[in-house]
C-alpha cells in the first residue's frame, strides 16, 4: 500500500527564510502526490498536487514542490517565509482506488519575526 | 457558494452513548469521506462513499458506520462511543476524478468522557 513519511513534526524558520518541508513516499505504482495546509481550527485546503505532468509543481501562496522519483521525495519549498505561512502541512498520496488519500503525520511550520 | 458543512462543531458525550456527526455538501460531489485527525497520526480514513447507497470501510472503521441516502449527506455514527474515539473528525468531498481536489469541512471536535 502507498504511504508517505514526513520528516520533522515541527519546523521553525524566521520570516524571510527558506521553507523546506520534507515528504518521502512509498508506492508500487506511479503516485499522485498532494500537499495540503491546515490553518488553526480549519479544515485542510489543497496547496498543490503532482499528477505526472511536470516534476516541478507550483501551488498557491508561493509554494512549490519537486517530484524526484530517484529519491522518492516530494518536498515542499517556499523561498521566503511569511508570518501567515504558520500552519500545519500534510503530504498525501493517492492510494489505489479513487482518491483514497493516505496522509502523512503532518509538519507544523512555525514562523518567527 | 458551494460548501461543505459539519455539525456539531464541538460535542462532549459519555462512554457508551450513540453519537452522529453530520456532513452536508452542496458541491454535488459523488465522493465523500470521513477522516479522523489525531496527534502523531495525521488523518486516517474511517469510511468513504462513491455515490448514493455506496459505502466502504477505511483503515480505522471499527466502531463507526455511515449511510448514504442522497448525494449531499454522509452522516457518521459512533454506535457506542469510547474514549479512544475522542478526536477531531473531518468530512471531505470530491468530484471523482482520481487527481481531483478534496474539499474539507471545518471539523467536528468530539470528546468522549
Amino acid at each position: 500500500a502507498q504511504s508517505v513519511t514526513q520528516l520533522g513534526s515541527h519546523v521553525s524558520v524566521s520570516e524571510g527564510a527558506l521553507v523546506l518541508l520534507r515528504c518521502n513516499y512509498s508506492s508500487s505504482v506511479p503516485p499522485y502526490l498532494f500537499w495540503y495546509v491546515q490553518y488553526p481550527n480549519q479544515g485542510l485546503q489543497l496547496l498543490l498536487k503532482y499528477t505526472s505532468a511536470a516534476t516541478l509543481v507550483k501551488g498557491i501562496n508561493g509554494f512549490e514542490a519537486e517530484f524526484k522519483k530517484s529519491e522518492t521525495s516530494f518536498h515542499l519549498t517556499k523561498p521566503s517565509a511569511h508570518m501567515s505561512d504558520a500552519a500545519e502541512y500534510f503530504c498525501a498520496v493517492s492510494d489505489t482506488g479513487f482518491q483514497k488519500l493516505v496522509f502523512g503525520t503532518g509538519t507544523r511550520l512555525l514562523v518567527s519575526p | 457558494d458551494a460548501e461543505i458543512t459539519q455539525s456539531p462543531r464541538h460535542k462532549i458525550t459519555e462512554t457508551g452513548r450513540q453519537v452522529t456527526l453530520a456532513c452536508h455538501q452542496t458541491w454535488n460531489h459523488n465522493n465523500m469521506f470521513w477522516y479522523r485527525q489525531d496527534l502523531g497520526h495525521g488523518l486516517r480514513l474511517i469510511h468513504y462513499s462513491y455515490g448514493v447507497q455506496d459505502t466502504n470501510k477505511g483503515e480505522v472503521s471499527d466502531g463507526y458506520s455511515v449511510s448514504r441516502s442522497n448525494t449531499e449527506d454522509l452522516p457518521l455514527t459512533l454506535e457506542s462511543a469510547a474514549s479512544s474515539q475522542t478526536s477531531v473528525y473531518f468530512c471531505a468531498s470530491s468530484t471523482g476524478t482520481v487527481t481531483g481536489e478534496l474539499f474539507f469541512g471545518e471539523g467536528s471536535r468530539l470528546t468522549v468522557l
